[in-house]
């Protein structure tokens, strides 16, 4: 059974604190992705990567930043945290591309 | 731009009866299509996919039709249970293997026991 586990399934973070989430798959799939999910807006991709250290914007990077220092682990960044970035995390990972797996996500609120 | 698109935002059937679930796309490049359920508090899980070059696949009570020319796909529950009451979400892939979904907003499905 593919595992995409995520560091915190809630989390409260100030007005321009430096956020941190975690993902990490056991499967070793080359692509990883994270996106958020908002009512109304289903998933929108922020950023994806489909190999260590390669990284590629999706469609909503501003304010985000993601790292890929090894295979398993993926990890999206919130430089200074915005209350518009209010929202549940989801992290996933694929091989082939298409199908991907999700981690059970991260709901972030900031205030 | 919302290329893909799933303009009922719930839908309420009643145990046994079929369920519908429908999702327009705009991009004619979109070279593969799927379906994911997500229940609350946890994260989507894949529920069933087609290729372009196919018009329905099957796998035990859902089935997933694809009309390239009204670009339009349609996932169909038969018979519906209260388990399958969760949020599904429609996501296409964009040709080249780039491994990226479009999703759809979403679907609430709610089964009535």
């Amino acid at each position: 059974d593919v595992k995409v586990t995520q560091s915190s399934r809630y989390l409260v973070k100030r007005t321009g604190e430096k956020v941190f989430l975690e993902c990490v798959q056991d499967m070793d799939h080359e692509n990883m992705f994270w996106y958020r999910q908002d009512p109304g807006l289903g998933l929108r991709l922020i950023y994806f990567s489909y190999d260590v250290k390669m990284k590629e914007k999706g469609d909503i990077p501003e304010g985000y930043s993601v790292s890929r220092e090894k295979k398993e682990r993926f990890s999206l960044i919130l430089e200074s945290a915005s209350t518009n970035q209010t929202s549940m995390y989801l992290c996933a990972s694929g091989s082939p591309p298409w199908e991907q797996y999700f981690g059970p996500g991260t709901r972030l609120t900031v205030t | 731009d919302q290329q893909v698109k799933q303009n009922s935002p719930s839908l309420s059937v009643q145990e046994g009866r079929i369920s519908i679930l429908n999702c327009d796309y705009t991009n004619s490049m979109f070279d593969y299509f799927l379906w994911y359920k997500k229940y609350p508090a946890e994260g989507p899980t894949f529920l069933i996919s087609i290729s372009s070059i196919k018009d329905k696949n099957e796998d035990g009570r859902f089935t997933v039709f694809l009309n390239k020319s009204a670009k339009h796909l349609s996932l169909h529950i038969v018979p519906s249970q209260p388990g399958d009451s969760a949020v599904y979400f429609c996501a296409a892939s964009p040709s080249g293997n780039t491994g990226k979904l479009i999703f759809g907003q979403g679907t609430t499905l709610q089964v009535k026991p």
